[in-house]
């Protein structure tokens, strides 16, 4: 069965650090998205991406953050200077619809922020 | 806007029901319901359309009345493998359509 994956499934970065985390999406869907959950919290929207650019953003995605598809099959998020409270499991997602489908979400990257 | 969920969380023995509620303050075009099993990603359970659907999925079901913005889960017959925090995921009428909002999600426990 096809599945999203993510790398790294953890890391450790000391504050101010650039991360970057990986998804590969499931190779026909065409919504992709990034969710983060801090630890025991609700699952928070970050972006969404459609036909190679930001469809919907929150507020959470602040300069700090991007997003790019370099190559048509990964589907990066970056965090250019990470912070304590950037310490979360970052789930990315497909989709092959919207309004009709179901999202598939990856197994998460925990980043942990030192 | 968040939407809220209701009980927070709730303990069951095997075999009892559970409703868990989900209220939007703003107009909605779809309702999707996950479970999250302890350190892993949420899974998808089912999505309700505008319509007031009721959905069914074994022994778990979900009705959605967009005239008053919210849904319900229905777990019925709970087993052990229901335990999990649930979320809502809500889809406003004027999005842009591609963004799924959640939850504060309900833990649920069943126990034997």
């Amino acid at each position: 069965e096809p599945e999203v994956t993510q790398t790294p499934s953890h890391q450790v970065t000391q504050m101010g650090q650039e991360v970057i985390l990986r998804c590969v999406p499931i190779s026909n869907h065409l919504y992709f998205y990034w969710y983060r959950q801090i630890l025991g919290q609700k699952v928070e929207f970050l972006v969404s991406f459609y036909n190679n650019e930001i469809s919907e953003k929150s507020e959470i995605f602040d300069d700090q953050f991007s997003v790019e598809r370099p190559d048509g099959s990964n589907f990066t998020l970056k965090i250019r200077s990470t912070k304590l409270e950037d310490s979360a499991m970052y789930f990315c997602a497909s989709a092959y619809s919207v309004n009709t489908g179901e999202l598939f979400f990856g197994e998460g990257s925990r980043l942990t922020v030192l | 806007q968040q939407p809220v969920q209701s009980p927070q969380a709730v303990i069951l023995r095997e075999g009892e029901d559970a409703v868990i509620n989900c209220s939007s303050s703003k107009a909605l075009y779809s309702v999707h319901w996950y479970r999250q099993k302890h350190g892993e990603a949420p899974v998808f359970l089912m999505i309700l359309l505008k319509g007031g659907e009721q959905k069914g999925h074994d022994k778990i079901s979900a009705s959605f009345n967009e005239k008053k913005q919210q849904s319900s889960l229905y777990l019925t017959a709970s087993q052990l493998s229901y335990s999990g925090t649930y979320f809502c995921g809500t889809e406003g009428e004027k999005s842009s359509g591609d963004k799924l909002t959640f939850g504060t999600g309900t833990r649920l426990a069943v126990r034997p």
